[in-house]
């Protein structure tokens, strides 16, 4: 069954560092997603993507954050000048144009030291 | 923002026992979803209930989408060790693209 892939499956950075998380979505989805979770928290959403885009994104997805779909395949999440508030778990998702429903990767646990 | 609230928030059950859950939104949804996340993993769905009303099963696993269209449950019969973990409702509402999760419910099963 196909799945969402993400690399890497932890990350730790410096403060200030900047670091890159990357994403395969499942082949034939048109929607990608970022979403964060902080340890022990709900998952909170941060941005949407679609048609080589932002679509739609949260308050926390301030200037340190882009998106990129740089070939057919990745999607990813740039955070520039980590902050120690940046520790989280960040997850993927992607779906189909004809559904609601995304499908989540395992996650990047991302500390900053 | 659009909030979720689920409940309960936690939960210690026996082996073998019945469990529900539910989601309130004061605004309607057009979707509710139910993931299962386990200890450093993403969220796996569970049930997709896309109008008001809909009852659908997945084994164990019951889930309705309110008539109101602003609250959703989960119902997980016979419970079994493999069901300990985070039970989260997501939502999506008209003219957003993003879900909103509620709180999660964290299951706890005594064998």
């Amino acid at each position: 069954e196909p799945e969402v892939t993400q690399t890497p499956s932890h990350q730790v950075t410096q403060m200030g560092q900047e670091v890159i998380l990357r994403c395969v979505p499942i082949s034939n989805h048109l929607y990608f997603y970022w979403y964060r979770q902080i340890l022990g928290q709900k998952v909170e959403f941060l941005v949407s993507f679609y048609n080589n885009e932002i679509s739609e994104k949260s308050e926390i997805f301030d200037d340190q954050f882009s998106v990129e779909r740089p070939d057919g395949s990745n999607f990813t999440l740039k955070i520039r000048s980590t902050k120690l508030e940046d520790s989280a778990m960040y997850f993927c998702a992607s779906k189909t144009s004809s559904t609601d429903t995304q499908y989540f990767g395992p996650g990047t646990r991302l500390t900053v030291l | 923002g659009q909030q979720l609230n689920q409940s309960p928030q936690s939960m210690f059950i026996q082996e073998g026992e019945d469990v529900s859950m539910n989601c309130t939104s004061s605004s309607i949804f057009n979707t509710w979803l139910w993931y299962k996340q386990d200890p450093g993993e993403g969220p796996v769905l569970l049930i997709a209930l896309y109008k008001a009303g809909e009852l659908t099963s997945n084994g164990r696993l019951t889930a309705q989408f309110g008539i109101t269209r602003k609250d959703s449950f989960l119902n997980i019969s016979a419970s079994i060790p493999s069901d300990v973990g985070i039970y989260f409702c997501a939502g999506r509402y008209q003219g957003a693209q993003k879900l909103v999760f509620g709180q999660g419910t964290r299951l706890t099963i005594n064998p």
